[in-house]
């Protein structure tokens, strides 16, 4: 059973820093997506990392893939006040998405 | 481009009582997706169909739940009877053929609450 593990689950920075979530998943994939929802939204697609080294940036956010590690990293730069929400990775295998449990991202002023 | 229709919006009912909710996928999109996301968790997959077919619904809880998609296009999925532990936002998605690069498209949702 594939399983997917986020961290951290709450994440609470100022405006400017930098951060990391990590996803972690357990077995092969065929691809991997990052989501953000906003509260009482629906998900809205950010990234799909499709091989190992895939790198795909928008805006402050870069999404990074290692399959050898089973890891995605998504990185915040200079956070601002807009990012504030909650972001998922699913992991896809054989067609069927699983999703971690999220991490949800405050940012302060 | 009109995007995932879904309704009700919001859902209150009493446990061991029945629910049925309606998923509309953007036009031409073979794929269809129902999830269930319980508060503070992801999203869990309950079904999905490809076309008017059934392609995985392994984490459907068949004694009580149903879905269908009779016409390949519009879907439903039901709940009878409810328990309080199927309190959750119920979500559907589409993607074009369900194949290697698909992105799937997530509709607004249904808020379940089972008293």
């Amino acid at each position: 059973e594939l399983k997917v593990e986020q961290n951290p689950l709450f994440l609470s920075m100022q405006e400017g820093k930098n951060y990391t979530i990590y996803c972690n998943y357990s077995t092969t994939s065929d691809r991997l997506y990052w989501y953000r929802q906003d509260p009482g939204k629906s998900l809205e697609s950010l990234f799909v990392l499709l091989s190992n080294g895939a790198v795909k940036q928008e805006g402050r956010l870069m999404a990074s893939l290692d399959t050898k590690a089973r890891l995605s990293t998504l990185h915040i730069t200079a956070a601002v006040h807009d990012l504030s929400a909650t972001y998922f990775c699913a992991v896809t295998n054989a067609g069927k998405s699983t999703f971690g449990d999220g991490t949800t991202l405050t940012v302060k002023p | 481009e009109a995007g995932v229709a879904q309704s009700p919006r919001y859902k209150i009912i009493e446990k061991r009582q029945s629910v049925a909710f309606w998923c509309n996928p953007i036009s031409g999109h073979a794929t269809l997706y129902w999830y269930q996301q319980i508060l503070g968790q992801g999203p869990k997959l309950l079904i999905q169909f490809q076309n008017n077919g059934v392609v995985d619904d392994s984490q459907l809880p068949k004694d009580r739940f149903s879905a269908e998609r009779l016409k390949g296009v519009d879907s439903t999925l039901k709940i009878q009877p409810a328990k309080l532990e199927d309190s959750a936002v119920y979500l559907c998605a589409s993607s074009l053929a369900g194949g290697v690069t698909d992105t799937q498209y997530f509709g607004p949702g249904t808020r379940l609450t089972v008293l």
